[in-house]
Formats: C-alpha cells, sequence, structure tokens
C-alpha cells in the first residue's frame, strides 16, 4: 500500500502523559500536514511541512504540541503533558506541491483518560 | 461565522434519490475540495477544483466563483454512499486546508 500511513490507529492514555504519533507520507510527496478534529466537526488545520522545513502553524499548536519532520519523509507529532481536551483524530495528509490533491491518511483517535 | 458552511448538516434519504449537499464560503480561496470521510475517519479526496465542473461516475461536484458557493450531487443514490460529505478550501495566499463541519449523509435502501 503506497497511501498515508498513521500509527498507531488508536492510542488512550491517561491525562499527564506524553503521546507520539507517526505519519508516512507518499513517498514522493514533499508537503506534509496535521491536522485535529473533533467529534462532530471538521478537521481543523495544525501545522505543515515542506519538506523537512514547518512552514505554518496554527494557534491551536499550544507549547505541549511539537511536530517533527526530521528528513523530510515521516513526520511525528508529540503531544506533551496531555489533557482531556486533546482527545481528538489527528489526521496527517500529503500532497505534492502546493495546491494540489491531499491524501489522507487514516487518522489516530487519541483518548486522554 | 465559520468561513466554510455547508448545508444540509444531516440528510437521510432513500436509495436512488438524487442528493445535493452545498458548500459556501467567504474567503479568497485558489481551489474547492470535496472530501468524503467514512466512519472510522479515512478521509478520500473526492474533488479538487477552481472552476466549472467535475464529474466521476455517479458524482458531480461544481463551483461559481462569483456566487462562492458549490454543490456535491450524488446521481442514483446507494447505501454506500452513506458518509460524512466534508467541503474545504485552499484559502489564497495560505496552506493547508479550512474545513467545513460536514454533511453527514444516510441512504436507506
Amino acid at each position: 500500500d503506497t497511501g498515508v500511513s498513521q500509527n498507531p490507529r488508536h492510542k488512550i492514555t491517561k491525562r499527564g502523559q506524553n503521546v507520539t504519533f507517526r505519519c508516512d507520507p507518499i513517498s514522493e510527496h514533499n508537503r506534509l500536514y496535521w491536522y485535529r478534529q473533533t467529534l462532530g466537526q471538521g478537521p481543523e488545520f495544525l501545522t505543515y511541512f515542506q519538506n523537512e522545513a514547518q512552514l505554518e502553524k496554527s494557534r491551536l499548536l499550544s507549547d505541549r504540541f511539537s511536530a517533527e519532520r526530521p528528513k523530510g519523509s515521516f513526520s511525528t507529532l508529540e503531544i506533551q503533558r496531555t489533557e482531556q481536551g486533546d482527545s481528538a483524530m489527528y489526521l496527517c495528509a500529503s500532497s505534492s506541491f502546493a495546491g494540489t490533491k491531499a491524501f489522507f491518511g487514516q487518522g489516530t483517535r487519541l483518548t486522554v483518560v | 461565522k465559520n468561513e466554510v458552511e455547508q448545508s444540509p448538516q444531516n440528510l437521510t434519504a432513500q436509495e436512488g434519490e438524487f442528493i445535493t449537499i452545498n458548500c459556501s464560503y467567504s474567503v479568497g480561496i485558489s481551489a474547492l475540495h470535496w472530501l468524503q470521510q467514512h466512519p472510522g475517519g479515512g478521509i478520500v479526496s473526492l474533488f479538487m477544483l477552481s472552476s466549472g465542473k467535475k464529474k466521476h461516475g455517479r458524482l458531480i461536484a461544481t463551483i461559481n466563483i462569483q456566487e462562492k458557493h458549490s454543490s456535491l450531487h450524488i446521481t442514483a443514490s446507494h447505501p454506500r454512499d452513506s458518509a460524512v460529505y466534508i467541503c474545504a478550501v485552499t484559502r489564497g495566499g495560505a496552506d493547508g486546508l479550512t474545513f467545513g463541519k460536514g454533511t453527514h449523509l444516510i441512504i436507506q435502501p
């Protein structure tokens, strides 16, 4: 399968713990996006990378959130000191360049208890 | 007011009916996307358009740039079309997508 892959698919964690999600984009895509979707809402933009450079961050991305794409391939999204409000689906998407069709992963569903 | 508004929020129809989902936006865009999200979260991109009309199988997407409005039509609807349909825009001068809240479509046999 050469689509966008996200791991894990589901994560349950206790409040205060750190979690890390991984996204493997389509290999030739240089743009990678992270979105967050809460129940009943459309996804919201968090951040995006062009190759290894993080070019834009939403104000939704508090200091507890950090994203990396060290070699311009896979990306990680880490949430430190998780809160119950962080419970959401975290979606990753990739595209070949700006303005082209985005391909989405299956998402990582985070539940903070 | 959200920058991307969809209507209706929920739609239940009988198999075979012609379905229309509407999307209005209030910002300048470079492209509009229609996405399909199934239970479990996976999102599939259906269309990306910046003008006119696109067709793929039983799905048709139109956009009117002057009116800042787009519609997604499904002809001969089928229960497997049941999903959340999301309108999203790529804003001019920015990157990433701005999403509507989605339309939850149920097609009953």
